[in-house]
C-alpha cells in the first residue's frame, strides 16, 4: 500500500535536546512538506522540498532543520533553539503537478518538558 | 489579519440538519481553493475542490465567491460521521511555486 509513514507517533523529550522526526513516503512524490499544528490552529508550514538535495523555509522555520537526501525521506530535526517545540507535527507529500492534493502522514505528537 | 480565517466553532447540530461554514481569505491573488477534513487527532485529508461555479459531491456543496473573497461548505442531511474539523485551504502562486495556506479549521459536532 502506498502512503506516508511518520514515526514515532508520540515523542517525549527534555528541554535542550535536539530530536529528529522521521517521514517516509512511497508514493513517488517529488514534493514533501513539514507542518506544525497547535491546538485550535491551522497548519503552519515549517519547511518544504520539491527535489532531492533542495529545500526551502516555510513560515516558521526558525529552530528547525531538514534534509532531503533521498526522494522518499524528509526528516525534520527540532533543535533546542525552537522556543515552543511541543506540538503536533505533520508531514505531507504531493506531486508537483497537483500540489493542492497533499497526502499526510499520521503525525507525531512531540512533548518537550 | 490572517491570510485565511475560519470560525473555529464548534458548530453543534442534530443529525439530519443542514450546516454551512464560511472561510475568508485576504489575498486577492489566491487562485485555488479546497476543503480538507481532519478527524480528531488524525491527519487532514482532501475533501473537495472549490470552483466559482460551485462543486457538489453528494451531500457536500462547496462554493467560491471571489468578489467577497470567501469560500463556503454546505453539508446537507448531517450524519454523526460528519463530526470533524473542516479546514479551508487557499493556494496562491509565488516565486517558489504554489503556496498553500490552511485556515484554523471549523469544528463540527453532529449529535443524535
Amino acid at each position: 500500500d502506498g502512503g506516508i509513514t511518520q514515526s514515532p507517533k508520540y515523542l517525549f523529550r527534555k528541554e535542550g535536546q535536539n530530536v529528529t522526526l522521521s517521514c517516509e513516503q512511497n508514493l513517488n512524490h517529488d514534493a514533501m512538506y513539514w507542518y506544525r499544528q497547535d491546538p485550535g490552529q491551522g497548519l503552519r508550514l515549517i519547511y518544504y522540498s520539491q527535489i532531492v538535495n533542495d529545500f526551502q523555509k516555510g513560515d516558521i522555520a526558525e529552530g528547525y532543520s531538514v534534509s532531503r537526501e533521498k526522494k522518499e525521506s524528509f526528516p525534520l530535526t527540532v533543535t533546542s533553539a525552537q522556543k515552543n517545540p511541543t506540538a503536533f507535527y505533520l508531514c505531507a507529500s504531493s506531486s508537483l503537478d497537483f500540489t493542492y492534493e497533499q497526502y499526510f502522514g499520521p503525525g507525531t505528537r512531540l512533548t518537550v518538558t | 489579519r490572517k491570510e485565511v480565517e475560519q470560525d473555529p466553532g464548534p458548530f453543534n447540530v442534530p443529525e439530519g440538519a443542514t450546516v454551512a461554514f464560511n472561510c475568508t481569505y485576504s489575498n486577492s491573488a489566491s487562485q485555488s481553493f479546497f476543503w480538507y477534513r481532519q478527524d480528531c487527532r488524525k491527519e487532514p485529508k482532501l475533501l473537495m475542490s472549490v470552483y466559482s461555479s460551485g462543486n457538489e459531491d453528494g451531500r457536500f456543496t462547496a462554493q467560491l465567491n471571489r468578489a467577497s473573497q470567501y469560500i463556503s461548505l454546505l453539508i446537507r442531511d448531517s450524519k454523526l460521521s460528519d463530526s470533524a474539523t473542516y479546514l479551508c485551504v487557499v493556494i496562491r502562486l509565488d516565486n517558489a511555486g504554489n503556496m498553500l495556506t490552511f485556515g484554523g479549521g471549523t469544528r463540527l459536532m453532529v449529535k443524535p
